[in-house]
């Protein structure tokens, strides 16, 4: 069965970096696009950032454009977030997840755990 | 960039009841509108992809409808474990995945 396990996550100083992981296992990882969803506390959900199977497309929100960068290792089957200039807006937990099929439009039917992160001084 | 709007923003049910939540989107999105249920502490589920269609594995009393910009999410007949928070998320292709604001349900 598919299993995302994510990592890396834990406290920060704003403006520090933090890069955090997906482990995915159960489906042919570089058959699918992937993304990265969060949850600040008390909020609703956020779409992050999405990358597509190979690695070659990928979208940002708004939010961090230009502070996050999405990549993927297929030989590893794993999903990364690197986050830079971390603000305390950033605090949440950050799911991955897997569309339903492959390209990068499709539903996100499979979630991880999730992993939190907290910007703080 | 798209925008999402949600409502009512919450709602309160008695079990039995059939509960309608209303997406809104600010351009047409064709049918790029899924819905999902995400309840404290656990992992967010799809419910509804492509505006209408049913994911695997969800009971029959939840449904979806709509294309363009007006879309509906509804749950036949309450339940106690449906108590959530439910979202619609549109995709296009240039502001890509925008969730609404969400619409938190409680058995009254």
């Amino acid at each position: 069965q598919v299993q995302l396990v994510e990592s890396g996550g834990g406290g920060v100083q704003p403006g520090r970096s933090l890069r955090l992981s997906c482990a995915a296992s159960g489906f042919t990882f570089n058959s699918h696009g992937m993304h990265w969803v969060r949850q600040a506390p008390g909020k609703g959900l956020e779409w992050v950032a999405v990358i597509s199977n190979d690695g070659s497309i990928k979208y940002y929100a708004d939010s961090v454009k230009g502070r996050f960068t999405i990549s993927r290792d297929n030989s590893k089957n794993t999903l990364f977030l690197q986050m830079n200039s971390l603000r305390g807006e950033d605090t949440a937990v950050y799911y991955c997840a897997k569309p339903r099929s492959p390209g990068i439009a499709a539903a996100a039917a499979y979630w991880g755990q999730g992993t939190l992160v907290i910007v703080s001084s | 960039d798209i925008q999402m709007t949600q409502s009512p923003s919450s709602l309160s049910a008695s079990v039995g009841d059939r509960v309608t939540i209303t997406c809104q989107a600010s351009q047409d999105i064709n049918n790029y509108l899924n819905w999902y249920q995400h309840k404290p502490g656990k992992v967010p589920k799809l419910l509804i992809y492509d505006a209408s269609n049913l994911e695997t594995g969800v009971p029959s009393r939840f449904s979806g409808s709509g294309s363009g910009t007006d879309f509906t999410f509804t749950i036949s007949s309450l339940q106690p474990e449906d108590i959530a928070t439910y979202y619609c998320q549109q995709y296009d292709t240039l502001s890509m995945f925008t969730f609404g604001p969400g619409t938190k349900v409680d058995i009254k």
